[in-house]
């Protein structure tokens, strides 16, 4: 499992609230990522990090933030959740510094906004 | 980045029954290729990758993979199914030199005794 995990894996919260979601890794890789799974639409990236400090948009990071203070943890926080991010997340790491490297994954947060 | 199709959502197959998983993606330009697996309530694991080479690629597991590169496509094979290949499979691409996926939105294969 890449040393990865998930915290809350799962997640009951209300409209408007914030939430965040913690992503732990136990083996320096550089990149980390962010995922949300939805029926129909298989895996789609909110953000990314190529390192401590350095983060980059996915192709649905509207209503998303991220951070990355240190190597091992990647945080995805949802300002004010609403119902649309109902989902199951997941993070991942690249495994190694080249692109044609795979990526390996958490066991993922099942999250619902009520 | 990549468009990635799976043209099949759903695919009912027998056991011990051969089963075809088609990916499709919109650009020619240099890529890899990778096969995820998603067994229920679980993470993605790798079943297999196409970097180069072979066009050709098999998994430990008795799937194997061909890419064409005139036909944009990755599908995936397996001769004989087992109950426990009951699961969610999803092709992933990304360009040469990116270093992000795009991801298919899953074909749920279904085995059936």
């Amino acid at each position: 499992d890449a040393g990865i995990t998930q915290s809350p894996r799962h997640k009951v919260t209300e409209t408007g609230t914030p939430v965040t979601l913690r992503c732990h890794q136990t083996e320096n890789h550089r990149y980390m990522y962010w995922y949300r799974q939805d029926p129909g639409h298989g895996l789609r990236l909110i953000h990314y990090s190529y390192g401590v400090k350095d983060t980059d948009k996915g192709e649905v990071s509207d209503g998303y933030s991220v951070s990355r203070s240190k190597t091992e943890d990647f945080l995805l926080t949802l300002e004010s959740a609403t119902s649309s991010q109902t989902s199951v997340y997941f993070c991942a790491i690249r495994a190694g510094l080249a692109s044609y490297n795979e990526q390996f994954f958490g066991p993922g947060t099942r999250l619902t906004v009520l | 980045a990549q468009s990635v199709t799976q043209l099949d959502s759903q695919v009912p197959v027998f056991e011990e029954a051969p089963v075809e998983l088609r990916c499709n993606y919109s650009s020619s330009v240099s890529v890899y290729l990778f096969w995820y697996v998603q067994y229920p309530n679980q993470g993605l694991q790798l079943l297999l990758k196409y970097l180069s080479g072979s066009t050709l690629v098999e998994s430990i597991n008795g799937f194997e993979a061909e890419f064409n590169k005139s036909q944009t496509s990755f599908h995936l094979r397996k001769p004989s199914v087992h109950i426990s290949d009951t699961a969610e499979y999803f092709c992933a691409v990304s360009d040469q030199g990116d270093y992000k996926l795009s991801f298919g939105a899953g074909t749920t294969v279904t085995v059936r005794a």
